[in-house]
């Protein structure tokens, strides 16, 4: 089955601590985002990639890193710089082809993470 | 900073209504449009996109695009308890695929009642 994974489901961090958000898919897209929402609020783009080992900086992107090594994978650090992570973090990929076309945005399970 | 701004809701409407989501954009080059649907706990699952003026009708689903009032809606008919969610609205910021990213609004909160 092809689609969007992220690890781990439920993720709690001390504070001070930096933690790793997984997310890796299957489709063969090109583009990969990191968004973060809070209750009742719509999504917030953290950084986005649309090539491996290329990447840009969302609207929220102090406290947090990315890497894109590899095509299928999109790992999210959390530092300890960013004051309030407590948050779902929603991964997303896309297909970049077919000029003219914004082709959908695709999106992973989800990672839930409190800062103890 | 691109705006996204939807109905703020929460939109409660009995099972068998339309129910009516509104969403306007700042950008005027924007060219793709979006309707994700999320349930509470989950992730966002696009029911519906559009990107040229007028309607395009899915099902029960209905996407309205006004490009010209920066305008897109979307209506759904006979509305089912199964559609009480949150409607977020993703917008582009241009033409072409090589632009990355979306922006989205803050969602309308839907509940219908049965």
């Amino acid at each position: 089955d092809g689609g969007i994974t992220q690890s781990p489901k439920y993720l709690f961090r001390k504070e001070g601590q930096n933690v790793t958000l997984s997310c890796e898919q299957n489709l063969n897209h090109d583009a990969m985002y990191w968004y973060r929402q809070d209750p009742g609020q719509g999504l917030r783009l953290i950084y986005y990639s649309q090539i491996v080992n290329d990447f840009q900086k969302g609207d929220i992107a102090e406290g947090y890193s990315v890497s894109r090594e590899k095509k299928e994978s999109f790992p999210l650090t959390v530092t300890s710089a960013q004051k309030n992570p407590t948050a779902f973090y929603l991964c997303a990929s896309r297909h970049t082809g077919g000029w003219g076309i914004y082709n959908e945005q695709f999106f992973g399970p989800g990672t839930r993470l409190t800062v103890l | 900073q691109k705006e996204v701004e939807q109905n703020s809701g929460p939109l409660s409407v009995p099972e068998g209504a339309i129910a009516s989501l509104n969403c306007t954009y700042s950008d005027r080059g924007s060219q793709s449009f979006f309707w994700y649907r999320q349930y509470s706990g989950k992730s966002p699952e696009l029911i519906m996109f559009i990107y040229s003026n007028g309607d395009k009708e899915d099902g029960r689903f209905t996407a309205q695009l006004n490009k010209a009032s920066q305008y897109v809606s979307l209506l759904i008919r006979d509305s089912q308890p199964s559609d009480s969610a949150t409607y977020l609205c993703a917008v582009t910021e241009g033409r072409g695929s090589t632009l990355g990213r979306l922006y989205f609004g803050r969602g309308t909160q839907l509940t219908v009642w049965p």
